[in-house]
């Protein structure tokens, strides 16, 4: 079935560093999305890409979807200790659209 | 407006035995989800449904049952408790299956003993 990696799987950074994380498909993707989790919390939604090379920003968040659309990316650009948290990506597993399968995550920590 | 309600947070059971976990959304949400999440670890999907009195098998749905007999509810039942099913169990809802954001709960940590 679809699966979707990631990396890195850990990244520790000091605060007012940049940080990226990548995801990966071996196929063509409908779409992705991006999701936080803080330690201890839930999965929330940050952001959905769905056309070849779309960019979209949110505040010190940049997203990125491949030109094949096999392919995503999310930075942040200054990290705060507000950022610490594991970034997920998330795919279609189907073509019906059902369901979508989760990446590993990367874990952020931020040094203060 | 709530979003998606689980129940309960916390639970401890001893090998062998039967739970059901609750999931609740006021969303009026035809697609939920089950999730677990183990320690460190990414989401992995046990079973979903796309509507009342549908439901469909995810990745991991061994030692689970479900059942969806409204569009609020998606219970998840554990019929005999093992060691390896200690997780946080994560249920979610979205508008439109994977096109749309999804909503998680609050998730309920399950310890098996």
């Amino acid at each position: 079935g679809q699966q979707v990696m990631q990396i890195p799987q850990y990244q520790h950074v000091q605060e007012g560093e940049d940080f990226t994380t990548y995801c990966n498909s071996s196929t063509t993707l409908s779409n992705i999305q991006w999701y936080k989790q803080r330690p201890g919390g839930h999965p929330v939604f940050l952001i959905q890409l769905v056309k070849s090379g779309e960019v979209k920003k949110q505040k010190r968040l940049t997203f990125q979807f491949g030109e094949a659309k096999k392919n995503s990316s999310l930075h942040i650009t200054a990290t705060q200790t507000t950022d610490v948290g594991t970034y997920f990506c998330a795919a279609l597993t189907d073509n019906y659209g059902q369901n979508f399968v989760f990446g590993p995550g990367t874990r952020l920590s931020v040094l203060p | 407006n709530a979003g998606v309600t689980q129940t309960p947070k916390f639970r401890i059971l001893k090998i062998g035995q039967s739970m059901t976990l609750q999931c609740a959304q006021d969303m009026n949400h035809n697609y939920m989800y089950w999730y677990r999440q183990d320690p460190g670890m990414g989401l992995k999907l046990i079973y979903y449904s796309v509507g009342a009195g549908i439901t469909d098998k995810g990745e991991v749905p061994n030692g689970y049952n479900v059942s969806r007999s409204t569009t609020e509810d998606f219970p998840l039942r554990l019929e005999l408790a093992a060691p390896s099913q200690t997780s946080v169990y994560f249920c979610a809802s979205t508008v439109t299956g994977g096109y749309t954001e999804a909503f998680f709960g609050q998730g309920t940590r399950l310890t098996v003993v």
